[in-house]
């Protein structure tokens, strides 16, 4: 079964700070779909990133960053020079194709809640 | 396009009354899904549907019913509200690259 865990519950830092979230999963297949979802304090998901199990180069959007090693089964996120604005908790998913299980839905983390003090 | 619909937006329902919440998206998606969110907790999938008239069952689907008679909605409904069911529930829709989450529905059980 698949599973993904952000082992950091909660993490806070000050302002302009760089800050990285974890996350590990776990699956027996071998294509599959790693996401990143931010949840600020309104409520709603917003999608960040979408990572292939085959493309394990790093990406870079602006002050975020994601590390993908298949080797270590991990998907990391990093935020360069922290905001305010980037409070909110984030969330590590997977997903597995073509498995039948769940019409390849998400498996979520618990969370990271980031906190951006001023 | 307005994407992923759900209504309401919150919801306080006495034990053992029943209510739907609906959901809809313009995006001719065939895959959609319910999930639930409980406080400290990451989403648990309740109910996916892989088309019009076609769902089955996610990780935590006792309590609730789904129905898919259009490729647009994807209704989710509670006979029995029970405690056990506050959370903040989302409806998502699957396209090629992402998946794209409603508003969420925040629903309260006393």
């Amino acid at each position: 079964a698949q599973k993904v865990t952000q082992a950091q519950t909660e993490i806070s830092v000050v302002e302009k700070e760089d800050v990285t979230l974890d996350c590990v999963y776990e699956t027996r297949d071998t294509t599959y779909y790693l996401f990143w979802y931010k949840q600020p304090p309104s409520g709603e998901l917003v999608f960040l990133i979408r990572r292939n199990s085959f493309d394990e180069q790093n990406e870079i959007s602006g002050r975020y960053s994601w590390n993908f090693q298949k080797s270590t089964s991990s998907f990391n996120f990093t935020i360069t020079a922290s905001q305010v604005v980037d409070s909110a908790v984030y969330f590590c998913a997977l997903s597995e194709v073509g498995s039948g299980g769940g019409a390849d839905g998400l498996t979520f983390g618990k969370g990271t809640h980031l906190i951006i003090q001023p | 396009n307005a994407g992923v619909t759900q209504t309401p937006k919150f919801r306080i329902l006495k034990i053992g009354q029943s209510m739907t919440l609906q959901c809809a998206q313009d995006m001719n998606h065939n895959y959609m899904y319910w999930y639930r969110q409980d406080p400290g907790m990451g989403l648990k999938l309740i109910y996916y549907s892989v088309g019009a008239g076609i769902t089955d069952k996610g990780e935590v689907p006792n309590g609730y019913n789904v129905s898919r008679s259009t490729t647009e909605d994807f209704p989710l409904r509670l006979e029995l509200a029970a405690p056990s069911q506050t959370s903040v529930y989302f409806c998502a829709s699957r396209g090629a690259t992402e998946a794209f989450f409603g508003q969420g529905t925040r629903l309260t059980v006393v």
